[in-house]
């Protein structure tokens, strides 16, 4: 297996623009993360699905923010419209629900909005 | 939910000297604490983890504690090397819930 796969892997948009940031599980995994990493805070957990059903969007920062997961290996996280705060690195991960839950994270998505 | 603080933020050690992260968590149900290291610019990877039935679990030169009493999880790693030079993050989770909540990292320096 590739493991987790994110696309793309560098992002610059203009601000207003919107952005989609894409995420491939790993094969037999059930569940879901997006995190936002900062400097300044850290690493963030925005969503976390499980069985394609979100389960805590606690983390999402506002409306502008949104994610779906349309099929068990596939999500998607769209910010509309971007803002220069929204620039980070974003990680997808993965885990099973059952048992072993070590999440496998994607290489992570740079986000600039400038 | 599980609440999870980890220290020190930073971390400076001489190469070949001991370092230790400690963590605490706030939900007695947590049974699964992972520790991933997170190179400069790559995603983050588990080194090691242990469960709640252990109290000590051992990979080379990483090992992890645990003390369920006091809710508290230590990573310690001997004989440092410059290539363990990273950001550590602890994390707490119940196994079949999922989510694991992360501590907010430690910046490990290791100096040659």
């Amino acid at each position: 297996d590739a493991g987790v796969i994110q696309s793309p892997r560098h992002e610059v948009t203009e601000m207003g623009q919107e952005v989609t940031l894409r995420c491939k599980l790993i094969s037999g995994h059930n569940s879901l993360f997006w995190y936002r990493q900062t400097m300044m805070r850290g690493l963030e957990l925005l969503i976390y699905f499980n069985n394609n059903v979100p389960i805590d969007d606690s983390g999402m920062p506002e409306d502008r923010f949104s994610a779906k997961m349309p099929n068990a290996s596939f999500s998607t996280l769209k910010i509309q419209p971007s803002e220069p705060r929204d620039s980070a690195v974003y990680f997808c991960a993965s885990s099973r629900t059952q048992g072993h839950t070590e999440a496998f994270f994607g290489q992570g998505t740079r986000l600039t909005v400038v | 939910g599980e609440n999870v603080e980890q220290h020190p933020s930073t971390l400076s050690v001489q190469e070949g000297d001991s370092a230790v992260i400690k963590c605490t968590y706030s939900d007695s149900a947590s049974n699964y604490f992972p520790w991933y290291k997170q190179e400069l610019g790559k995603r983050p990877q588990l080194i090691i983890d242990i469960r709640s039935n252990v109290g000590e679990k051992k990979d080379q030169r990483i090992a992890v504690t645990l003390n369920k009493t006091a809710k508290h999880f230590s990573l310690h790693i001997t004989e440092t090397q410059p290539e363990d030079s990273a950001v550590y993050f602890c994390a707490a989770s119940r196994t079949n819930a999922g989510k694991s909540t992360f501590g907010d990292g430690t910046t490990l320096t290791v100096k040659p």
